[in-house]
């Protein structure tokens, strides 16, 4: 069936160094590519997304990266920050369904 | 304007027993989805309603449920509780019906089977 796979599972950084995930999905229909990022004791919150006729997004530190031939897409988090530590998931989705990677959990080390 | 709101916070059960979780979304969003998430598979989908319709579901046995109400508001139930039941169950809203929309996500109600 369909997935999505996201590397690495774990990544630690020095405070103000850039942070990046990347993602690979399967199902060549998906057409959003979702980015969420989960606290603590919380739930996962959208912090940016991209949708397949885009290659790239920024917001401020955070920009997202589309490559459909080879159905990667990656999330760039620059200049650290001690609250950018949290889990964060990318996912894929066509009009009928979202399918999340297993997650990345972010430590920044001040 | 006020975010998802799931209730009750936290649960503990026994194997067996009964559950309903309750979700109310965003005002003026329409679809509900639930998820389970589990520290090894990560966040697996129930199923979504919209317009008080069951619109999609995933691959979890009979026991999982929900409905939908005229408000919006929805409710999912476990029936006979099993360990491998204990997970954070979080609900998620949205606007309309694509799943290709932004997911509004509630804290989750952490469940505990004992």
């Amino acid at each position: 069936g369909e997935n999505v796979e996201q590397h690495p599972s774990t990544l630690s950084v020095q405070e103000g160094d850039s942070a990046v995930i990347k993602c690979t999905y399967s199902d060549s229909a998906s057409n959003y590519f979702p980015w969420y990022k989960q606290e603590l004791g919380k739930g996962p919150q959208l912090i940016i997304d991209i949708r397949s006729n885009v290659g790239e997004k920024k917001d401020q530190r955070i920009a997202v990266t589309l490559n459909k031939t080879a159905k990667h897409f990656s999330l760039h988090i620059t200049e650290t920050q001690p609250e950018d530590s949290a889990v964060y998931f990318c996912a894929a989705s066509t009009y009928d369904k979202v399918i999340f990677g297993p997650g990345t959990s972010l430590s920044v080390i001040p | 304007k006020a975010g998802v709101t799931q209730t009750p916070r936290y649960l503990i059960k026994t194997r067996g027993q009964q559950v309903t979780l309750s979700c109310s979304p965003i005002s003026g969003h329409r679809s509900v989805s639930w998820y389970q998430q589990t520290p090894g598979q990560g966040l697996q989908f129930l199923f979504e309603y919209f317009s008080e319709t069951q619109r999609n579901k995933g691959n979890f046995p009979g026991r999982f449920s929900g409905r939908q109400f005229s408000n919006s508001r929805s409710e999912m139930n476990v029936s006979t509780l099993e360990l491998g039941d204990s997970a954070l169950y979080l609900c998620a809203s949205s606007v309309g019906t694509a799943q290709s929309e932004k997911l509004f996500f509630g804290s989750g109600t952490q469940l505990s089977v004992l």
